[in-house]
């Protein structure tokens, strides 16, 4: 079975600071897709970014980067100028492309984001 | 735009007792539709998809059913609850078709406590 790790059950960071959050998965796929979502505390998730596995560069949404690292299949989020509104529970997940795979995502465990003002 | 709703938002059921959770997709046609649980300090688990109406696929075995009468609309049931059958329950829908990015758009979640 497929897996992803989210090594990190809690991370802290201060207003304004970077913090970065892991993710390593396993897979036998060559395409496949990799995301960041945000679980606010009684709110929606949210899909924070996105990777393709077959584009070598990293994945960029404003204060939110990427670090893909396809040969040690591992996929960190860094957060940049963090904000009190980032504080959230973060999943990892993957998909494999193709077929009725679209949308069979695979999460990690979550992480837990504070960030203290 | 697109919006996904389900209910009820909360959920407080004796064991033995069945269940309905229902999931609504507006503003598209022909979604992908998906339930996941999310037990506590877990990730989420898919417990079942669907591609078009009454076509439904689990992926683990367990108390619980999914059915799709409608193009936009999914359920879970179950006929007897299970104290193990608590968690946060997720519907999603995404894309169908080579246009499918893999994203997930994700409702507002239900919360199920069985006592």
């Amino acid at each position: 079975a497929q897996t992803v790790t989210q090594s990190q059950p809690e991370m802290s960071v201060q207003e304004a600071e970077t913090v970065t959050l892991s993710c390593t998965y396993d897979t036998s796929e060559s395409d496949y897709y990799l995301f960041w979502y945000k679980q606010p505390p009684s709110r929606q998730m949210i899909l924070v970014i996105r990777q393709e596995a077959y584009k070598q560069q990293n994945a960029t949404e404003n204060r939110f980067s990427v670090n893909f690292q396809k040969a040690a299949k591992s996929f960190s989020l860094k957060i940049s100028d963090s904000q009190l509104g980032d504080a959230a529970m973060y999943f990892c997940a993957k998909a494999n492309a193709g077929g009725t795979s679209y949308g069979k995502l695979t999460f990690g465990q979550g992480t837990i984001l504070t960030v203290h003002p | 735009s697109q919006t996904i709703h389900q209910w009820p938002a909360t959920l407080v059921q004796p064991v033995g007792s069945p269940l309905s959770l229902e999931c609504t997709v507006e503003g598209t046609s022909n979604p992908n539709l998906y339930w996941y649980r999310q037990a506590a300090g877990r990730g989420l688990q898919l417990l079942f998809y669907s591609v078009g109406i009454g076509q439904i696929s689990s992926e683990v075995p367990q108390n619980l059913s999914a059915s799709r009468p409608q193009d936009r609309q999914f359920i879970l049931s179950s006929k007897k609850l299970l104290l193990s059958d608590s968690g946060f329950y997720l519907c999603a829908w995404s894309i169908r078709g080579v246009v499918n990015t893999g994203e997930l758009f994700f409702g507002e979640g239900s919360r199920l406590t069985v006592l």
